[in-house]
């Protein structure tokens, strides 16, 4: 079955500008995270939704933000960007929220550079 | 807030070496996971740890976790070129509750010389 796909792949922008990411989880999965991955902090966690609600949320500004649609794809938005926004983000679904153990599953990642 | 430290942070081998990565954490985590990214790919899921002592292996890699709950290591016998890449520890702590909220060490990256 089809993994987990993100888009789009890569994307520039500029500063103060927004950007919206997409996720599709694999077929069935109902919990999506979301990660930012920099060479200087790794993977850091923003937030995760699990049947269209916030389960969890990193330590991230307000103008990270997210939601999950109800066929459990999931969106996150990035606003007034900054040039520290430059990253790869990551989503990860599993089959049910992760404190059941389930194993997750990455997607390819939105390569976001801002200039 | 909750961490989880990985070393170390690069290492280079020559193949057919050994390679040894640990993670450590100051507080009991509920299980420990393992994943490998490529350069320029993503992270893949290796194992979860869950068991207080538990090891498993998988082929060349294995994985421990300790009796206490708080540290883990990946030991990869004779290393290949193809072992190259980054491995992270992720735990999930008691403290993070029925979420999803993985902490991820910060890597280490294993370069191979053939």
């Amino acid at each position: 079955k089809a993994g987990v796909t993100q888009t789009p792949r890569y994307l520039i922008k500029t500063r103060g500008q927004q950007v919206t990411l997409s996720c599709s989880p694999i077929s069935g999965h109902r919990s999506v995270s979301w990660y930012q991955q920099t060479p200087g902090q790794g993977l850091q966690f923003l937030f995760e939704y699990f049947s269209e609600t916030q389960r969890n949320k990193g330590n991230f500004p307000g103008r990270f933000s997210g939601r999950q649609f109800s066929n459990s794809r999931s969106e996150m938005n990035v606003s007034t960007l900054e040039l520290g926004d430059s990253a790869l983000y990551l989503c990860a679904s599993s089959l049910l929220w992760r404190g059941s153990g389930n194993t997750i599953y990455f997607g390819e990642g939105s390569w976001l550079t801002v200039v | 807030g909750q961490q989880v430290m990985q070393i170390p942070q690069y290492q280079h081998v020559q193949e057919g070496e050994d390679f040894t990565t640990y993670c450590n954490s100051s507080t009991t985590l509920s299980n420990i996971q393992w994943y490998k990214q490529r350069p320029g790919g993503h992270p893949v899921f290796l194992i979860q740890l869950v068991k207080s002592g538990e090891v498993k292996k998988q082929k060349r890699l294995t994985f421990q976790f300790g009796e206490a709950k708080k540290n883990s290591s990946l030991h990869i016998t004779a290393t290949q070129t193809t072992d190259v890449g980054t491995y992270f520890c992720a735990a999930l702590s008691p403290l993070s509750g029925n979420t999803g909220k993985l902490i991820f060490g910060q890597g280490t990256t294993l370069q191979v010389k053939p």
